[in-house]
């Protein structure tokens, strides 16, 4: 599976958008961009998820580079209950496991 | 309705004892998964289950660690004989269908400690 590259840590304003970048460099065609998070004692969350056009819910928005070669994932409006561990998840199709890495502590500061 | 439930929650255990931990997933879900979770890291998978069929057991880093679904719904993850570097968090996770893509949905764990 190819390999996902995140910042260890980093800080986000309460109220503004957070931009979670995601570098998967060797990512194949057939490999979808998977993001995940993981408040403190709790199990991962599914965020979204994407192939190669922009994605969005009602949770989050998904950029993916027209190379594929990153990515990254917005919080439109941060508050302190987003603060968690976020994956960025490279997951072959048809593959049943999750590869998680260890992510990218996000912490949203009032 | 209820999302993927598991028990105990907390265990400890001395080294050398027995432990099962049970995971009952989503109603329905076809697609049944464990992983591991060391403290400071991301979870590792361990097992994956298409009802009652272990398709993929890879990531079990031992013969001490043993995963059963026997009708297809709920699931033991059973690790004899436990050493210190067994503890961690242990997720359960199940899916919908066994398509691959499906979004996995996991319970709360549980932290296991061997003393």
């Amino acid at each position: 599976d190819a390999k996902t590259t995140q910042p260890t840590s980093m800080d986000c304003a309460e109220g503004r958008a957070a931009n979670l970048p995601c570098n998967h460099s060797t990512i194949s065609g057939n490999e979808y961009v998977y993001w995940y998070r993981q408040i403190h004692s709790q199990g991962p969350q599914y965020i979204i998820h994407g192939l190669k056009n922009n994605e969005t819910n009602e949770m989050a928005s998904l950029i993916i580079t027209e190379d594929r070669k990153s990515s990254t994932l917005i919080l439109p409006h941060a508050t302190l209950r987003d603060t968690a561990v976020y994956y960025c998840i490279v997951r072959p199709y048809g593959n049943n496991r999750l590869a998680f890495g260890k992510g990218n502590q996000v912490v949203v500061i009032p | 309705g209820a999302g993927v439930s598991q028990s105990p929650r907390y265990k400890v255990a001395k080294r050398g004892q027995d432990v099962a931990l049970r995971c009952d997933p989503i109603s329905g879900h076809v697609s049944l998964f464990w992983y591991q979770q060391a403290l400071g890291q991301g979870p590792e998978f361990l097992t994956y289950f298409q009802n009652e069929a272990q398709l993929d057991k890879s990531g079990l880093p031992s013969d001490r660690f043993f995963a059963e679904r026997p009708e297809g719904s709920v699931s033991t993850l059973k690790i004899q004989r436990t050493q210190q570097e067994d503890s961690a968090v242990y997720l359960c996770a199940s899916s919908a269908a066994g398509t691959g893509q499906e979004t996995q949905y996991f319970g709360p764990g549980t932290r296991l400690l061997v003393l």
